[in-house]
């Protein structure tokens, strides 16, 4: 069985600063995809970033990046210079081959003006 | 810029009532999911389709609960009868694949209050 675990019910940040929400995972497989999704309020869950476990090297989107950290199963999420449209609810989810994603219990970050 | 479509976005029913949801994946995209997400947690797959087959319905709770992709395209899952415990977002999502390599694309999903 696999398990995702998000530690951090809430977050907050100023609007420009930096926030790092929080994952850690567990599964048996070596290979496997690692996702952060966001879910704005009242609107359609969207992929912030994909990291394959194969790969060292941290994924990157613009604003947001990874830390993917394979022996300790972690895997955080960096938003830099925060917006306010990056409030939302941000769910942590692991896909192993031949199984189905699993998503965590979710942050919700608030960015404050 | 293509979207899953969902129907209704809301839906009040009371308990023992038959509700259904339908889902329009973005075209071409051959894998089909239908999620459940209780409020505050996160999504749970109840059933994968590819193309018009159930490719994995575990978590569906078979006895109340059915999905149909009758022609490979859009797809309507049933509850009959609806429990107090049904009440969530009910959310679709598809891809052009099964691997992680594909997206899966959510829609705006249905909520559903059970009173």
């Amino acid at each position: 069985a696999q398990t995702v675990t998000q530690s951090q019910p809430e977050m907050s940040v100023q609007e420009a600063e930096t926030v790092t929400l929080s994952c850690t995972y567990d599964t048996s497989e070596s290979d496997y995809y690692l996702f952060w999704y966001k879910q704005p309020p009242s609107r359609q869950m969207i992929l912030v970033i994909r990291q394959e476990a194969y790969k060292q090297q941290n994924a990157t989107e613009n604003r947001f990046s990874v830390n993917f950290q394979k022996a300790a199963k972690s895997f955080s999420l960096k938003i830099s210079d925060s917006q306010l449209g990056d409030a939302a609810m941000y769910f942590c989810a692991l896909e192993t081959s031949g199984s189905r994603l699993t998503f965590g219990e979710g942050t919700q970050l608030t960015v404050n003006p | 810029e293509a979207e899953v479509a969902q129907s209704p976005r809301y839906k009040i029913t009371e308990k023992s009532q038959a509700v259904a949801f339908w889902c329009d994946p973005i075209s071409g995209h051959a894998t089909l999911y239908w999620y459940r997400q209780i409020l505050g947690q996160g999504p749970e797959l109840l059933v994968q389709f590819q193309d018009e087959s159930v490719v994995d319905d575990s978590q569906l709770p078979k006895d109340r609960f059915s999905a149909e992709r009758l022609k490979g395209v859009d797809s309507t899952l049933k509850i009959q009868p609806a429990e107090l415990g049904d009440s969530a977002m009910y959310l679709c999502a598809s891809s052009s694949g099964t691997s992680g390599d594909n997206e899966q694309f959510f829609g705006p999903g249905t909520r559903l209050t059970v009173l």
